[in-house]
């Protein structure tokens, strides 16, 4: 069965550069989440979006933005990077924000340096 | 404020049930009870839910009290690829997956 996909799977970028993730949710789903987890942590929600609305928000600090585009993958644009960025970013999907179960990519791991 | 309390750590020997417990004294009706785990550094990954009745798929088994106020995890055969951290998580109704801290299960040979 199609996963969730995820890309890169590992970034590397200096401070203050920027960075894009993409996530491509199971065909079909509408909705899609993401989570932040630091070193050591657990994940972490940072936002989300159903149908290419943003549909709740966490602690996803305002130098970051996203959007889900028409074919309901979304990206995850993070600016003027820091050290404490350095984390694992996963995308996770439904089908509906009532759809219940969300289904999560292997990640992507952003190393700051 | 946390809605779920976990063991920090459990070991389990391979070939035996593993059963993780889980409170929830303040769920609400309408409120499902997920449990997902993460294998090292991995996407966490679904196992099962439920919300009264007792539940079984092809992973594991979740039964929950009557008052719903706990919940337990059980992996029938326990492999040494079970090792990982288990979340047990009360859905809100923002749909989020609020990830606490899970029990940390080892499963030794």
């Amino acid at each position: 069965a199609a996963g969730v996909i995820q890309s890169p799977r590992h970034l590397i970028k200096e401070k203050r550069e920027t960075a894009t993730l993409k996530c491509y949710p199971i065909p079909r789903h509408d909705t899609v989440y993401w989570y932040q987890q630091g070193p050591g942590q657990d994940p972490q929600f940072l936002i989300s979006f159903y149908e290419k609305m943003q549909s709740d928000k966490g602690s996803i600090p305002d130098r970051f933005s996203a959007q889900q585009f028409s074919d309901y993958h979304s990206e995850l644009n993070m600016s003027s990077l820091e050290l404490g960025d350095s984390a694992l970013y996963f995308c996770a999907s439904s089908l509906g924000l009532a759809g219940l179960t969300q289904f999560f990519g292997p990640g992507t791991r952003l190393t700051v340096l | 404020d946390a809605k779920t309390t976990q063991p920090p750590s459990m070991d389990c020997a391979e070939g035996r049930a593993a059963n993780l417990p889980c409170n929830h004294s303040t769920i609400s009706g309408n409120e499902y009870v997920y449990w997902y785990r993460q294998i090292h550094s991995q996407g966490p990954q679904y196992i099962i839910h439920g919300l009264k009745n007792n539940e079984t798929n092809e992973m594991a088994s979740l039964i929950i009290t009557e008052d719903r106020k706990s919940s337990t995890l059980i992996l029938p055969h326990a492999t040494l690829r079970d090792t990982a951290v288990y979340y047990c998580i009360v859905r809100e109704d923002d749909y989020k997956l609020s990830f606490g801290a899970g029990t940390t299960v080892t499963v030794r040979a």
